[in-house]
């Protein structure tokens, strides 16, 4: 069964803060990782991809992943109002096919 | 920059309607992918396509069907649309699978299908 789960949040943040987002999926075999954010009415629009262990970083962004824990996770730095979205993670399972299996969803609020 | 184009972002049709959503890609994709997304439920793969005049069922199928007679061109196809229809359609595009990239997906600007 390909599962990704997210906590649906809120999370509330101020801003300036650190916003730290979790995902872990069900899949030990799974090679790729993705990150995505939706605002509100809008499509999703991919902010990072993330391969192999460690730490990937992109500006504000780092991602983070732990296959033995299968465990990835996103933190945002410094984060903005703008940055209000619902982030999604977003797995390949391994099944011959590169389909994406998304989690729900959290939702990421920054307060001024 | 990769483009995913669809044909409307907004559409209301008519229980037992034919519904054609149409999605294109300007990057020589050779995967092309069909969700739905819902409040609660998140995105959900209907079909999807890794070449031309093939497809794959995707997690939910039932009442959709699909078309890709050009590589760019990914058509979903409600037969006999019901209410149970409605919902944001998002069309995405993707190289094969290999890492380091290529196998990120480019959604497009979604289509908001009501059925009444």
């Amino acid at each position: 069964q390909k599962e990704v789960e997210q906590n649906s949040g809120p999370l509330s943040v101020p801003e300036g803060a650190i916003a730290s987002l979790n995902c872990t999926y069900s899949d030990r075999g799974s090679q790729s990782f993705f990150w995505y954010r939706q605002y509100s009415g809008k499509s999703p629009e991919l902010i990072m991809s993330i391969y192999s262990n460690g730490d990937k970083e992109d500006g504000r962004f780092t991602a983070q992943l732990n296959k033995a824990s299968q465990y990835v996770s996103l933190l945002i730095r410094d984060s903005q109002p703008s940055d209000s979205a619902t982030y999604l993670c977003a797995v390949i399972f391994p099944s011959g096919y590169s389909t994406l299996t998304f989690g729900k969803g959290t939702m990421l609020l920054v307060s001024p | 920059d990769v483009k995913v184009t669809q044909s409307s972002r907004y559409l209301v049709k008519r229980t037992g309607e034919k519904v054609f959503l149409e999605c294109v890609q300007d990057m020589d994709h050779e995967n092309m992918f069909w969700y739905r997304q819902d409040p609660g439920l998140g995105l959900r793969l209907i079909y999807f396509s890794y070449d031309v005049k093939m497809k794959e069922k995707g997690d939910i199928p039932e009442g959709y069907s699909v078309s890709r007679e050009k590589k760019e061109r990914f058509s979903l196809i409600l037969e006999s649309a019901s209410t149970n229809q409605t919902s944001m359609y998002l069309c995405a595009s993707s190289y094969p699978s290999g890492g380091g990239g290529t196998d990120t997906q480019y959604f497009g600007p979604g289509t908001r299908l009501t059925v009444l």
